[in-house]
């Protein structure tokens, strides 16, 4: 598995927005698609967004379209998930992913950041 | 997308056989090949065990197998060993263009 280091994520208020990075550890993230998944306590992964390796593709889960933005940084090799307009319902880890095929498999994946959305 | 269908939970003595399913649609699992299942132990990110409905990553075990049949795919861990013992969960890409997940399966070695 490739190293995947995620960090941005914090206490925000509801309507609030965060920033969320994934920066690559020996590997070129650029070389590969990428996913934001995310996973409530106690709950099971749900897929956020993907972007493709070159960033010409970008597509988001119903639960995000209109408030999270996915974008990537190829001179720094850094992947981002913006996050706007914060509900409570938005409390998760987020962890990004490589997509290591067809859009049919996340093979590497980070540690997570976790995102508290509460008033 | 609803999450796919996965029985909550598992369990079988070391050394036995235990399957998992994952039932979705014809939306995504019965429309492509491209069903992969991951093993979460607590407090860790998930790892990728199969992907492409049978392909399993260099690394992981051969008692672990999987198949897809219409709209359901399944997961079999053959010899079970204490180290099996995490949540696994289906995913699948889907006619919408998105991933979807199981609702996982709780795996209890006794």
């Amino acid at each position: 598995q490739l190293q995947l280091v995620e960090s941005g994520g914090g206490v925000v208020q509801p309507g609030g927005s965060l920033r969320l990075s994934c920066a690559a550890a020996g590997f070129i993230v650029r070389g590969y698609g990428m996913h934001w998944v995310r996973q409530a306590p106690g709950k099971g992964p749900e897929w956020v967004a993907v972007i493709w390796h070159d960033g010409s593709k970008k597509y988001y889960s119903d639960s995000v379209r209109g408030r999270f933005t996915i974008s990537r940084d190829v001179s720094m090799d850094t992947l981002y998930l913006q996050l706007n307009s914060l509900r409570v319902e938005d409390t998760a880890v987020y962890y990004c992913a490589t997509e290591d095929g067809d859009f049919s498999h996340m093979g590497s994946w980070g540690q997570g950041t976790l995102v508290t959305v509460a008033s | 997308q609803s999450a796919l269908t996965q029985p909550p939970s598992v369990s079988g003595s070391p050394g036995q056989s235990v399957t998992i399913s994952c039932t979705g649609s014809s939306n995504d699992i019965g429309g492509y090949n491209r069903v992969s299942w991951y093993q979460q132990a607590p407090g860790t990110a998930p790892k990728l065990i199969i992907h492409d409905v049978t392909i399993r990553p260099s690394g992981v075990p051969d008692r672990f197998s999987a198949s897809k049949s219409g709209n359901t795919a399944s997961l079999t861990i053959s010899g079970l060993q204490a180290e099996d013992e995490a949540d696994y969960y289906c995913s699948s890409y889907t006619r919408s263009i998105s991933c979807v997940f199981g609702s996982g399966t709780k795996v209890t070695v006794l």
